[in-house]
C-alpha cells in the first residue's frame, strides 16, 4: 500500500511569490491535515481537511489556504511568501477525522521543505 | 499558550539503558495521546498511543504511561538502541485535531 505522498520535497521561492503544495494521501484515506514544522517548533497545525470540506482550521492568517479534492488528494497554497514561512510542511492522512479510530494515528508524507529567500 | 509541552529539548542515553521522554498538558478533554519518531529529512512516524481512560501502554520495548492527574505522560523505551536515535514528539488529540510537542531530540550512544 503506497504511503502518503507529497510534492514537491523541495522548492525555493522568492518574497511575494505564492506557492502550492500537493498531498496524495493513502488510498480509501479520507482525511488529510496539514501541519508545518519551523527549527524548535515542534508541528504547527494548519488545517484538516475531509470529505472536500475544511473541518478544523488552526492559528495561521489568511495567506495559507488548502483545498480537498473529490480523489481526497489535497493542496495547500500560501500566497505573498514571507522570509519566515520557510519550513517544512508536512500533509497527514487518516481514514476518519481526526486520526485512526481506537489510536487516533496520523500517516505522515515526506514533507514539503519550503525555502523562501 | 502551548496546550502540549516537551521540556527537554535534547536527551543522551547510553545503548541498552532506559529513555524516559516526558510531555506535559494542560487541556483536560484530549482524547488520545501519542508518541511520533521522525528521522531527519523524513516524516514523523507513529510510534505509540494511549487513550486517555489507560493509564499505560505497551509495545515491546516502548511503554507509554499517563498520570491524568497531573496532566503528564512519558515514554520509557527499555533497553534503548542506537536505530531509537532520532526526534520524538508528544502530540495530543481533541475534537479532530492534533496538537504536537516541540519534540525531543534523543540521542542513543552505543
Amino acid at each position: 500500500k503506497a504511503g502518503v505522498t507529497q510534492t514537491p520535497r523541495y522548492l525555493i521561492k522568492t518574497r511575494g511569490q505564492q506557492v502550492t503544495l500537493s498531498c496524495s494521501p493513502i488510498s480509501g484515506h479520507r482525511s488529510v491535515s496539514w501541519y508545518q514544522q519551523t527549527p524548535g517548533q515542534g508541528l504547527q497545525f494548519l488545517f484538516e481537511y475531509f470529505s472536500e470540506t475544511q473541518r478544523n482550521k488552526g492559528n495561521f492568517p489568511g495567506r495559507f489556504s488548502g483545498r480537498q479534492f473529490s480523489n481526497s488528494r489535497s493542496e495547500m497554497n500560501v500566497s505573498t511568501l514571507e522570509l519566515g514561512d520557510s519550513a517544512l510542511y508536512l500533509c497527514a492522512s487518516s481514514l476518519v477525522l481526526g486520526g485512526q479510530k481506537n489510536t487516533g494515528e496520523l500517516f505522515f508524507g515526506e514533507g514539503s521543505r519550503l525555502t523562501v529567500l | 499558550d502551548q496546550q502540549v509541552k516537551q521540556n527537554s529539548p535534547s536527551l543522551s542515553v547510553q545503548e541498552g539503558r532506559i529513555s524516559i521522554l516526558n510531555c506535559d498538558y494542560t487541556n483536560s478533554m484530549f482524547d488520545y495521546f501519542l508518541w511520533y519518531k521522525k528521522y531527519p529529512a523524513e516524516g514523523p512516524t507513529f510510534l505509540i498511543s494511549i487513550s486517555s481512560i489507560k493509564d499505560k501502554n505497551e509495545d515491546g520495548r516502548f511503554t507509554v504511561f499517563l498520570n491524568k492527574s497531573a496532566k503528564h505522560l512519558s515514554l520509557h523505551i527499555v533497553p534503548s538502541q542506537p536505530g531509537d536515535s532520532a526526534v520524538y514528539f508528544c502530540a495530543a488529540q481533541s475534537a479532530g485535531k492534533s496538537t504536537f510537542g516541540d519534540g525531543t531530540t534523543l540521542t542513543v550512544k552505543p
